[in-house]
């Protein structure tokens, strides 16, 4: 099954400073990849996904951006972050099996102050 | 207005209570997912149910899928600190992307 890693697993950053979350996925190959921002103690958003290597859809206007740059890694960025940008920031890849499941890596604590 | 809508949003119980949490909708689904999330990690499937009327029992969590399949439920019985979480629904649209409901949190205190 997939495993997927994110990094780093903590984060604060001022206002106005760049972001680069990078997740990565073992065991699968061509996976849809997906970005999601969660507020404390809600459900999720989805931010971007992704089809294949470089290929990124947005579905909220944000000011956030993502890459592709290999098979099995996905990249969240920012050239400016604002406040609002604070959020628990998840990577997923959809399983492809009967299940039809989307796991979730362990996630990335943004703080900006 | 959130394409699904979790109820209640927060509930605190006993250990060995007994509860049920709704995931509510106008539309139809082919199919809706439950997934749970613990404290600072990400959400994992529990189940997912694609009939109307389905019902699906691991072990002491029942699922049930609405006959009009625009909702669902989830019972839990005796209630343990171990069930302890965030509770999403899900359901996929086109190009297998879900999109969640804003979740129930529950907290069992021993």
């Amino acid at each position: 099954s997939q495993t997927i890693h994110q990094w780093p697993a903590t984060l604060v950053q001022p206002v106005g400073s760049p972001l680069s979350l990078e997740c990565t996925v073992e065991g699968t190959s061509n996976p849809n990849l997906y970005w999601y921002r969660q507020a404390a103690g809600r459900g999720l958003q989805l931010l971007f996904y992704s089809v294949g290597i470089g290929q990124i859809s947005s579905e909220v206007p944000q000011n956030l951006s993502a890459s592709r740059p290999q098979d099995r890694q996905f990249i969240l960025s920012s050239k400016k972050l604002l406040l609002s940008d604070s959020g628990f920031y998840l990577c997923a890849c959809h399983s492809g099996s009967y299940r039809n499941e989307q796991f979730f890596g362990p996630g990335t604590r943004l703080t900006v102050l | 207005t959130q394409l699904l809508e979790q109820s209640p949003q927060f509930l605190s119980i006993q250990e060995g209570e007994n509860l049920t949490v709704y995931c509510n909708s106008s539309s139809v689904f082919s199919s809706l997912q439950w997934y749970r999330q613990e404290p600072g990690e990400g959400p994992v499937l529990l189940v997912t149910v694609v009939t109307g009327g389905e019902v699906k029992k691991l072990k002491r969590l029942t699922f049930q899928f609405g006959d009009a399949r625009k909702d669902s439920s989830l019972h839990i019985t005796a209630a343990q600190p171990g069930d302890t979480g965030l509770y999403l629904c899900a359901v996929y649209n086109a190009g297998n992307m879900l999109t969640f409901g804003g979740g129930t949190r529950l907290m069992v205190k021993p």
